[in-house]
C-alpha cells in the first residue's frame, strides 16, 4: 500500500511569509508525529496527535508554529511569519496504535527561507 | 544533559568489518528501543525494534540492550557500501504516550 507522502517536497519562501505543509499518513494509522531536521542535526518533535486524544504539543518551538489533523487523517504545519532559522526538513510519521507502533517515516518538505 | 546521547561521528570504516554504534539514555522507564537507518535525502526508517533487556539478530544486524547500564547497541557485521547513511537511536516507556525520544543520530560511511 501507499506510504506517507508529503508535499511540496520543496518550498522557499520569504522571510515573513506563511507556508503550509501537507502530511497524507498511512490510511488506518491512528498516530501522527511531526518533526524538524536541520542539516547534520537529529530530529526535533515537534507535535504528536494520536486518535481523537488532544495533541501533544509540547515540542513546538514558538506560537508561530501550529498543526492540526482534518478526520484523523491528513495533517498540515503552519509556520506563520516565517525566519531564517525555520530553514529545516520537515518530516511527518505516522503509526498504528499497537504495541509494536513502528513509525513510518515521509520525505520530508525541504523548507528554505530567503 | 539530554535524555539519550548518541556520538555523531561520523564513523568511517572498510567494507567487511565489525560496526558498533551506541546510545546511552538517562531515564530508567525506558522500555522500547530502536533503531532506524536514514540514507541522505530520505526518511529514517526501521531497523530493529526491541522491547526491555536482550538482544535481537536479523541478518547482519544485532540489537542490544543492557536496562542495567542504560545503554544499547547496534552490531552490522560485513559491513556494506550500501550500510553507509545515519543511524538513529529512539525510546520511549511504556503506556500510550508513543512519542519517542531520539538521538542525534550516528553518520556511517563504509568504504569499498
Amino acid at each position: 500500500g501507499a506510504g506517507v507522502s508529503q508535499s511540496p517536497s520543496n518550498k522557499v519562501t520569504e522571510k515573513g511569509k506563511d507556508v503550509e505543509l501537507r502530511c497524507d499518513p498511512i490510511s488506518g494509522h491512528t498516530a501522527l508525529y511531526w518533526y524538524r531536521q536541520s542539516l547534520g542535526q537529529g530530529l526535533e518533535f515537534l507535535i504528536y496527535f494520536q486518535g481523537n486524544s488532544a495533541p501533544d504539543k509540547s515540542g513546538l518551538p514558538s506560537d508561530r508554529f501550529s498543526a492540526e489533523r482534518t478526520g484523523g487523517s491528513v495533517s498540515t504545519l503552519t509556520i506563520q511569519r516565517t525566519q531564517q532559522e525555520d530553514s529545516a526538513v520537515y518530516l511527518c510519521a505516522s503509526s498504528s496504535s499497537g504495541v509494536t507502533d513502528t513509525q513510518y517515516f515521509g520525505p520530508g518538505t525541504r523548507l528554505t527561507v530567503l | 544533559q539530554k535524555e539519550v546521547e548518541q556520538d555523531p561521528g561520523p564513523l568511517s570504516v572498510p567494507e567487511g568489518a565489525i560496526v558498533s554504534l551506541n546510545c546511552t539514555y538517562s531515564n530508567s522507564a525506558f522500555q522500547y528501543f530502536m533503531w532506524y537507518r536514514q540514507y541522505s535525502r530520505k526518511g529514517p526508517e526501521l531497523l530493529m525494534y526491541t522491547y526491555s533487556s536482550g538482544n535481537k539478530e536479523d541478518g547482519r544486524f544485532t540489537a542490544q540492550v543492557d536496562k542495567s547500564s542504560k545503554y544499547i547497541s547496534l552490531f552490522i557485521r560485513d559491513s556494506q557500501p550500501s550500510d553507509s547513511a545515519t543511524y538513529l537511536c529512539a525510546m520511549r516507556s511504556a503506556g500510550n504516550n508513543r512519542k519517542l525520544i531520539w538521538g542525534l543520530g550516528t553518520s556511517l560511511a563504509v568504504n569499498p
